[in-house]
C-alpha cells in the first residue's frame, strides 16, 4: 500500500534561516515524488518533482528537495527562509507500477517563517 | 490556477439536499480528480476520471457521483448532503495519468462547502 508521511505538523523558523520539511513514503514499486504548497484559500501549486537521476531536485521558489531511496525520505529544504514562505507544505507519492496512477498525499505541513 | 475553475467557490447547503460541484479545464487535459481537504487528513482522493464517460472511485467515494461528459467539464455531485461532507474540495487535472511519466497535477482554487 502506498503512504506518505510528514512527521511533523508545523515548523516554525526565523527568516534567513535554513528551512527542512520532512516526508518518507511507503510504496511498493519505485516512487515518484511531488511537493505542492497551498497558500490561505488557495489550491495547492506544484512545487517540485522527482522521477528519475539526481537525487537532488531543484524547484521553484528556491526549493529543493533530496530523495534517499535507502530511508524512503523526500525532505523539502530552502537554504535561507523568506516570510513570503509562510504556508502549508504537502508531500505526495505514486507508484511507478500504479495503473491507476493516483497520487496519495500526506497530512500536510504548516511552515511558518517569522522575521 | 493553470486553466481550471470551480464554481460554486463557496456554498452553504442544508442537510439532505442535493448539491453539485463544478470544475472547468481549459488545458486539454485528459485526467480529471476530485479531492476533499479536510484538517489532519490532508487531500484525499474521492472520484477521478480518465476521459469522456470514464470515471472511478478514490478512496472516499460513499456519498459521492461524478460525471464527465466533455473533456472539459467534471462534475461532482452529493445526492443527499450530510454534514460530514462539510469539507473544501478540489478539482485537480493532468496530461497523462502520473506514473506514465510523471506528470504532476494541477490544482483549482477549491470550493468552500458547509452542511448545516
Amino acid at each position: 500500500a502506498q503512504s506518505v508521511a510528514q512527521p511533523e505538523d508545523q515548523v516554525n523558523v526565523a527568516e534567513g534561516n535554513p528551512l527542512t520539511v520532512k516526508c518518507t513514503y511507503s510504496v511498493s514499486g519505485n516512487p515518484y515524488l511531488f511537493w505542492y504548497v497551498q497558500y490561505p484559500n488557495r489550491g495547492l501549486q506544484f512545487l517540485l518533482k522527482y522521477i528519475t537521476g539526481d537525487n537532488l531536485v531543484k524547484g521553484s521558489y528556491g526549493f529543493e528537495a533530496e530523495f534517499n531511496k535507502s530511508q524512503t525520505s523526500f525532505h523539502l529544504k530552502k537554504p535561507s527562509a523568506l516570510v513570503s514562505d509562510s504556508a502549508l507544505y504537502f508531500c505526495a507519492v505514486i507508484d511507478r507500477g500504479s495503473t491507476l496512477g493516483r497520487l496519495y498525499f500526506g497530512r500536510g505541513t504548516q511552515l511558518t517563517v517569522w522575521p | 490556477d493553470a486553466g481550471i475553475t470551480q464554481s460554486p467557490r463557496h456554498k452553504v447547503t442544508e442537510t439532505g439536499t442535493p448539491v453539485t460541484l463544478r470544475c472547468h479545464q481549459t488545458e486539454n487535459h485528459r485526467y480529471m480528480y476530485w479531492y476533499r481537504q479536510d484538517p489532519g487528513h490532508g487531500l484525499r482522493l474521492i472520484h477521478y476520471s480518465y476521459g469522456v464517460k470514464d470515471t472511478d472511485k478514490g478512496e472516499v467515494s460513499d456519498g459521492y457521483s461524478v460525471s464527465r461528459s466533455k473533456t472539459e467539464d467534471f462534475l461532482l455531485t452529493l445526492e443527499s448532503a450530510t454534514s460530514s461532507q462539510t469539507s473544501v474540495y478540489f478539482c485537480a487535472i493532468s496530461e497523462s495519468r502520473a506514473s506514465g511519466i510523471g506528470n504532476e497535477q494541477f490544482f483549482g482554487p477549491g470550493t468552500r462547502l458547509t452542511v448545516l
